[in-house]
């Protein structure tokens, strides 16, 4: 089955800690992107990579980090300095010839 | 940086009413254009999209949209809704090419939960 996945479904951390959600692709997509939802607020853009190896702020980059070492894969790190990581978090790609995006479905991350 | 509205925070209608959510965003030049819809404990999944050509776009599910430049809008529609129309959507825009052939950052509406009642 082709698709994105993302793990695990649901997170619980403490305050203070770092955590890392995973974005895998199999859709051979060049473009990742991750998104945070948040009730009323809609979709906003974390980071977004176009290729590997590169990879750009979005909207609300502050407090987050990622890395993209491999075509398949966009991790997202939460940092302690991200000041409301509770949130629903959303992993998308894309490809060059629909330039449509393809979600994950999500990783709901609850920080106590 | 551009924006996009959606005019309804959430919508309830009884099954077999029509349906017309509105989105109108900011930017003045080329746009990519969608809607995606949250079925409860789904995937978000693009409902349809407009890059050039015909502005009335038909999607899956029986829901249609209508580009109109002047106004900036891109409304959905569907004719007779259904309680499994149960979700909420998502207006998108992209600033594009005609050709649509260009990666680049989806801007998003603040959603729209519809509710339908059998």
């Amino acid at each position: 089955d082709g698709g994105i996945t993302q793990s695990p479904k649901y997170l619980f951390r403490k305050e203070g800690q770092n955590v890392t959600l995973s974005c895998e692709q199999n859709l051979n997509h060049d473009a990742m992107y991750w998104y945070r939802q948040d009730p009323g607020q809609g979709l906003r853009l974390i980071y977004y990579s176009q290729i590997v190896n590169d990879f750009q702020k979005g909207d609300i980059a502050e407090g987050y980090s990622v890395s993209r070492e491999k075509k398949e894969s966009f991790p997202l790190t939460v940092t302690s300095a991200q000041k409301n990581p509770t949130a629903f978090y959303l992993c998308a790609s894309t490809a060059w010839e629909t330039d449509t995006q393809y979600f994950g479905p999500g990783t709901r991350l609850t920080v106590l | 940086a551009q924006s996009v509205s959606q005019h309804n925070h959430h919508v309830i209608l009884s099954e077999a009413a029509s349906l017309e959510l509105g989105c109108n965003y900011s930017y003045g030049g080329t746009v990519n254009l969608f809607w995606y819809v949250q079925y409860p404990g789904q995937h978000l999944q693009l409902l349809l999209k407009y890059f050039s050509g015909d502005p009335l776009v038909k999607g899956i599910k029986g829901f249609e949209a209508e580009f109109i430049k002047s106004k900036f809008s891109f409304n959905l529609r569907k004719p007779s809704v259904q309680w499994s129309d149960t979700a909420e959507y998502f207006c998108a825009v992209k600033e594009g090419s005609a050709g649509g052939t260009s990666y680049g950052k989806l801007t998003f509406g603040q959603g729209t939960i519809l509710t339908v009642h059998p």
